[in-house]
């Protein structure tokens, strides 16, 4: 069993459409981070938020961390081709326990 | 400054050998992490090093062992291969345990 559930688990998108990601647990987290993976490559790091009802913007995507810190969301806005790749969010428990989410598949068509 | 780097970057073993692979981190990183990444489990932690002493393991049998040395340099055993271990290796460093971590390109493991 996930710890952290994150849906939809695939998306394949026109360039230019909306579209959001969300990641749910059960248990609250002292942080939660985001990350894309590209193919032969490790994650790297979109953003970390650490308030509950904190809200991060990177330019067209939008973070949300939910008030009781168990959930978040990844929007972004006119998705384009270079947004593909596997988006994955890791909670923070105690500090320096970090548990990833099954990761979001996404494919956006030119 | 250069990225984390992991040797091999690819590696075909056979059931029953064992393995090693190798984690260099950011230079004046001290908490080097490594994490299995599998289609059917996703990522899963393996353990966390930190200044040499393994702060925090996750749920993977005694077959599977780290350790880091003096320079923060970490190696990951595998031992016993099983057909299930075939999965993309990752390593991630940071200054100290509660930063941000910065992840390798990973080793891609086949056991046969």
């Amino acid at each position: 069993t996930q710890l952290l559930e994150q849906s939809p688990q695939f998306l394949s998108i026109q360039e230019g459409e909306n579209l959001t990601v969300y990641c749910n647990s059960s248990s609250v987290f002292s942080s939660l981070q985001w990350y894309r993976q590209e193919p032969g490559e490790g994650p790297v790091l979109l953003v970390t938020v650490v308030t509950g009802g904190e809200v991060k913007k990177l330019k067209r995507l939008t973070f949300q961390f939910g008030d009781a810190r168990k959930d978040s969301s990844l929007h972004i806005t006119a998705a384009q081709p270079g947004d593909t790749g596997l988006y994955l969010c890791a909670g923070v428990y105690n500090f320096n326990k970090f548990y990833f989410g099954s990761g979001t598949k996404l494919n956006v068509k030119p | 400054k250069a990225g984390v780097t992991q040797t091999p970057r690819y590696l075909i073993k056979t059931r029953g050998q064992q393995v090693t692979l190798s984690c260099s981190p950011i230079s004046g990183h001290r908490s080097v992490s490594w994490y299995q990444q599998t289609p059917g489990q996703g990522l899963q932690f393996l353990f966390e090093y930190f200044s040499e002493t393994q702060r925090n393991k996750g749920n993977f049998p005694g077959r599977f062992s780290g350790r880091q040395f003096s320079n923060s340099r970490s190696e990951m055993n595998v031992s016993t291969l099983e057909l299930g271990d075939s999965a993309l290796y990752l390593c991630a460093s940071s200054q100290s345990r509660q930063e941000t971590q910065y992840f390798g390109p990973g080793t891609r493991l086949l056991v046969l």
